[in-house]
Order: structure tokens, then sequence, then C-alpha cells
């Protein structure tokens, strides 16, 4: 079946410093979309990418879509102790259901 | 505003016991899925249902079922709880006919089986 992994599964930064997490498909994907799970909380949606190097911002988070649309990544910039949580990515190929990644744990020192 | 509730935040149960989690979503959605959520695992796929009555076998579907008699009610089922059980759950909501749609997801039940 599909595969998304995460790397890396945890990342501790000094706040201010940037952080970038990366998923891996191990087949092409039709969307990437992206998901914040605050500490005690649920995932929320953050955004979807659909073409082929896409690049979306969102203030200081970056989302990239690579050329072969079998990975992405989530650049942030200079991190905020708002920034805490996990961060997982999810893919899915045609019209099939959304295969989640691992997640990467973002931990902030401030 | 978007609404995924789910029956119980925290449930302790013992091992061989049923248990029923529920997920009530008022945002009319077609798609509603149930997800396990286990440290370093992510999050996984136990079944899906795209309408009323409909279920698919997600990922991990083994000691688990689910019912949805409407269409606005997805039930998880274990028929007899395990250890191996005692997990985050996660119920999610999605609009529309394809895997795409952004998901919508409860605030969880964690269940611990003792």
């Amino acid at each position: 079946g599909q595969q998304v992994m995460q790397i890396p599964q945890y990342q501790h930064v000094q706040e201010g410093e940037d952080f970038t997490t990366y998923c891996n498909s191990s087949t092409t994907l039709s969307n990437i979309q992206w998901y914040k799970q605050r500490p005690g909380g649920h995932p929320v949606f953050l955004i979807q990418l659909v073409k082929s190097g896409e690049v979306k911002k969102q203030k200081r988070l970056t989302f990239q879509f690579g050329e072969a649309k079998k990975n992405s990544s989530l650049h942030i910039t200079a991190t905020q102790t708002t920034d805490v949580g996990t961060y997982f990515c999810a893919g899915c190929r045609g019209n099939e259901k959304l295969t989640f990644g691992t997640g990467t744990r973002l931990t902030i020192i401030p | 505003d978007v609404k995924v509730t789910q029956s119980s935040r925290y449930l302790v149960k013992r091992t061989g016991e049923k248990v029923f989690l529920e997920c009530v979503q008022d945002m009319d959605h077609e798609n509603m899925f149930w997800y396990r959520q286990d440290p370093g695992l992510g999050l996984r796929l136990i079944y899906f249902s795209y309408d009323v009555k409909m279920k698919e076998k997600g990922d991990i579907p083994e000691g688990y079922s689910v019912s949805r008699e409407k269409k606005e009610r997805f039930s998880l089922i274990l028929e007899s709880a395990s250890t191996n059980q005692t997990s985050m759950y996660l119920c999610a909501s999605s609009s529309g006919t394809s895997g795409r749609a952004e998901q919508f997801f409860g605030p969880g039940t964690r269940l611990t089986v003792l």
C-alpha cells in the first residue's frame, strides 16, 4: 500500500531558529495536505498543494510540493513558541483516501 | 462553525469488554473516518464511510467494526477490547466524493484497556 514517511520524527529548536520537516511518498501523489496538532489537541488542516513544484506561503510557513509529486516539505522561519506541536503531511493517489505521514513533533526551547 | 464531536475524551475499559466510540458531525459531510494515533506511528486509518450504511476497511481494521446508520453519526466498535487497543482514537469527516478534501477532526478519545 501507499506509504508516507516523515523526517525527522522529533525536532528541538531554539526559539527564533528555522525548522523544516520532510515528507516522502513511495508513489506519485495527486495532492498533499499538511496538518498541525497542538499538544493535547487534534489535527487541524493547514494547507493543500496540488501542482508539481507548487510553493505556498502562510506568514512564516512555506510549503513545497516536489516536481515529481512524491515529496513535500514544510519550512518555518524564525520559530515561535506558538509553533509547538506535531506536523503531519497527508497525501492521496488519485481519488483514494488520504494516507497520513508519521508526523514530526516540534518543541521550542525558549 | 464546523464541528466534530466525540462521545468521550477519556475512557477506561477492561479486557474483553465491548466498547462503543461515537462520533457526530454537523457539517452534512458524506465521508467519515476513524483513526488511531500512537507515538511514532502517526495516524492510521481503521475504517471509513463515504455514505450512510456504507463502510470500507482502512489499513488496520482487525479487531474493530463500524456502524453508520445516519449521515451525521459514525460509530467505532471494539467487540472484545484488548490491551493493544489502548490508544488515542480520532474521528474525522470530509465533504465530496474523493479523498482530496480537507478533513475535520474531533477532539479524540483516549482509550485505556486494562
